[in-house]
């Protein structure tokens, strides 16, 4: 079974700190994505990756960069944590053959900022 | 961009009955996927369904596809409280690559023992 897994169940962070929040997959997946999820507004798609040092900005890329070193690897990364990036966030993997395929999700990051 | 709603938001049932939640989008796609939440966890994929089909059934479920109203439905049958979870269409699109899924805003269910 595909394995994505998110370093973090819930992290506190202070407004103004540079977060990190990790996310590594097991099945060799081109395609990895970080979404945000709050209540009312589904999924937002906040960057994506489709290649080892490959990125392209989502729909919400403001305050937001991202990292991929390694295939296995996709970091996010809050430059400045705000309040209003209180949220759940999602990190997904998918092979990239086709449309025809689901995405895998990692468990979630439940992030505060205070 | 494209925005998958499903209808209801919410949704309360005993246990045993059957559930069905519907989805609606405005765009063309390739295929219409459901995942399933538990609270406070990732998404799981559930099944997928392709444009050009317009039933599919997996187990419990069974997802059917309308592309000429732009609406899909889920029904899950003789459910059971571990059925308990948020459910979520994501519509890929004909074009503009994966990326361009987009998730809706979910329905909520609760079966009741």
């Amino acid at each position: 079974d595909v394995k994505v897994t998110q370093s973090s169940r819930y992290l506190v962070k202070r407004t103004g700190e540079k977060v990190f929040l990790e996310c590594v997959q097991d099945m060799d997946h081109e395609n990895m994505f970080w979404y945000r999820q709050d209540p009312g507004l589904g999924l937002r798609l906040i960057y994506f990756s489709y290649d080892v040092k490959m990125k392209e900005k989502g729909d919400i890329p403001e305050g937001y960069s991202v990292s991929r070193e390694k295939k296995e690897r996709f970091s996010l990364i809050l430059e400045s944590a705000s309040t209003n990036q209180t949220s759940m966030y999602l990190c997904a993997s998918r092979i990239s053959a086709g449309m025809s395929t689901e995405a895998f999700f990692g468990q979630g990051t439940r992030l505060t900022v205070v | 961009s494209q925005q998958g709603e499903e209808d209801p938001q919410a949704l309360s049932i005993q246990e045993g009955e059957n559930a069905t939640m519907n989805c609606s989008y405005k765009t063309s796609i390739n295929n219409l996927q459901w995942y399933r939440q538990n609270s406070g966890r990732g998404l799981v994929h559930l099944i997928l369904i392709r444009s050009n089909e317009r039933e599919k059934h997996s187990g419990r479920l069974r997802v059917t596809l309308d592309t000429s109203k732009k609406s899909s439905s889920l029904l899950i049958t003789a459910s059971r409280a571990a059925d308990t979870a948020s459910y979520f269409c994501a519509t890929v699109p004909n074009s503009g690559g994966y990326q361009k899924v987009t998730f809706g805003t979910g329905t909520k269910l609760q079966v009741i023992p």
